[in-house]
């Protein structure tokens, strides 16, 4: 069963376009959520978070939106450039489950020139 | 700078091979994860271990195992090596919390099980 889902699994823009990156999950338990990138041959780093309470946070051009009625929450990059080209990966965690987190599929953005 | 290493980049053995890989973390951190990352599926948790000798089973656990002897150090055994477990393998630590830890990840091992 996948609580955590991208349904997405490639996604092309053109740089300084906005990037969107979808993420449904379905345990309503889910209190924390984080955003990973990851290019070939590393492994990911974290890029954003947001807790349950909020439904926004941003850092510098990136911005995670939270809707916790439709259990969805979206990545949002502005301006995006070719370097932004990865994988991304969104996880949740529970505050009662030891750090555990669950992640989705993955999504691979291209950002081309 | 949190510093996650994990032993080998690229590995490559034989079907049946006992397989050790090794991960150490630097920042004194209570969690520690082992998943395994395969194109479309994601990451997916084999083991993890809260505390020094504890371990808990992740989600695919089945022909793994792991050790924890010292704090920051978390190995994992592949106990007969099978073509099926040919795939990335990530090691990720965080800190103590109820929830909400970011985890930091090594750079990965890829293992080719032939």
């Amino acid at each position: 069963d996948q609580q955590v889902k991208q349904n997405s699994p490639s996604l092309s823009v053109q740089e300084g376009r906005i990037s969107i990156l979808n993420c449904d999950y379905t345990n309503s338990m889910f209190d924390y959520f984080l955003w990973y990138k990851k290019y070939p041959a590393e492994g990911p780093t974290f890029l954003i978070s947001i807790s349950s309470i909020k439904d926004k946070n941003e850092d510098g051009r990136f911005t995670v939106f939270l809707n916790k009625s439709a259990k969805h929450l979206s990545l949002h990059i502005v301006p995006s450039q070719p370097g932004d080209s990865a994988v991304y990966f969104c996880a949740a965690s529970r505050s009662s489950n030891t750090g555990k987190l669950i992640f989705g599929q993955g999504t691979t953005l291209q950002v081309k020139p | 700078d949190v510093k996650v290493t994990q032993s080998s980049r690229y590995l490559v053995k034989r079907t049946g091979e006992k397989v050790f890989l090794e991960c150490v973390q630097d920042m004194d951190h209570e969690n520690m994860f082992w998943y395994r990352q395969d194109p479309g599926l994601g990451l997916r948790l084999i083991y993890f271990s809260y505390d020094v000798k504890m371990k808990e089973k992740g989600d695919i656990p089945e022909g793994y195992s792991v050790s924890r002897e010292k704090k920051e150090r978390f190995s994992l055994i592949l106990e007969s090596a099978s073509t099926n477990q040919t795939s990335m393998y990530l090691c990720a630590s965080s800190g103590s919390g109820t929830g909400g830890e970011t985890q930091y990840f090594g750079p990965g091992t890829r293992l080719l099980v032939l």
